[in-house]
């Protein structure tokens, strides 16, 4: 079974600090990997899409690496603000049987701290 | 370029009661999603059109919820009659390309069953 896991649930830091978040997922066999924002109450915003042949993407001070064959996947946030504060989600679309299929990981709750 | 759009926003309905969700999705996007989001949870995929086709609709609970996109525009999606657990949030999101595009997200329904 395809799955998706994202740990920490929660994290809180400092405002200024760079942080990773990070993605796993069971098959190596995916087609893209992508990451959104969720403020609460609000839909998911797309912050970057990796293809599965692409190392990485950037995106202002957010930078999101790939490693299939680990497995693994981390949004890299520089300098970091309290604007930045949100749930983050990854969505890894696997490849199954010649079909396609999205999987969301449960997220995690970001806090900056002033 | 205009975003996903959906409505209500919120609905409150008793138990037994129904409800329809609308979205219409970003201009030219032949594919279009239906997710349930429960709370502290990722979203989890109900159904996938291809303009007025159904992809996947491997997870949607048939014997309460329906889905239609006519004209391969905008959706609606029901549910009759509501349980309790189907309080959630419901997000559309659209996408050019068939499974491989990057996905946008409306601001979804937030549905409450009492």
């Amino acid at each position: 079974k395809q799955e998706v896991t994202q740990i920490p649930a929660a994290l809180s830091v400092p405002e200024g600090e760079n942080l990773v978040l990070n993605c796993s997922f069971t098959d190596s066999a995916i087609y893209n990997l992508q990451w959104f924002r969720q403020d609460p109450g609000k839909g998911l915003t797309s912050l970057l899409l990796i293809q599965s042949s692409q190392r990485e993407q950037t995106s202002g001070r957010l930078n999101a690496s790939l490693d299939k064959s680990s497995g693994r996947s981390t949004l890299y946030i520089a300098a970091s603000q309290p604007g930045d504060s949100a749930t983050y989600l990854c969505a890894v679309r696997f490849l199954i049987q010649g079909a396609q299929k999205l999987v969301f990981g449960q997220g995690t709750r970001l806090t900056i701290n002033p | 370029e205009a975003g996903v759009a959906q409505s209500p926003r919120y609905k409150i309905i008793e138990k037994r009661q129904s409800v329809a969700f609308w979205c219409n999705p970003i201009s030219g996007h032949a594919t279009l999603y239906w997710y349930q989001q429960i709370l502290g949870q990722g979203p989890k995929l109900l159904i996938q059109f291809q303009n007025n086709g159904v992809v996947d609709d491997s997870q949607l609970p048939k014997d309460r919820f329906s889905a239609e996109r006519l004209k391969g525009v905008d959706s609606t999606l029901k549910i009759q009659p509501a349980k309790l657990e189907d309080s959630a949030v419901y997000l559309c999101a659209s996408s050019w390309m068939v499974n491989t595009g990057e996905l946008f997200f409306g601001e979804g329904s937030r549905l409450t069953v009492l």
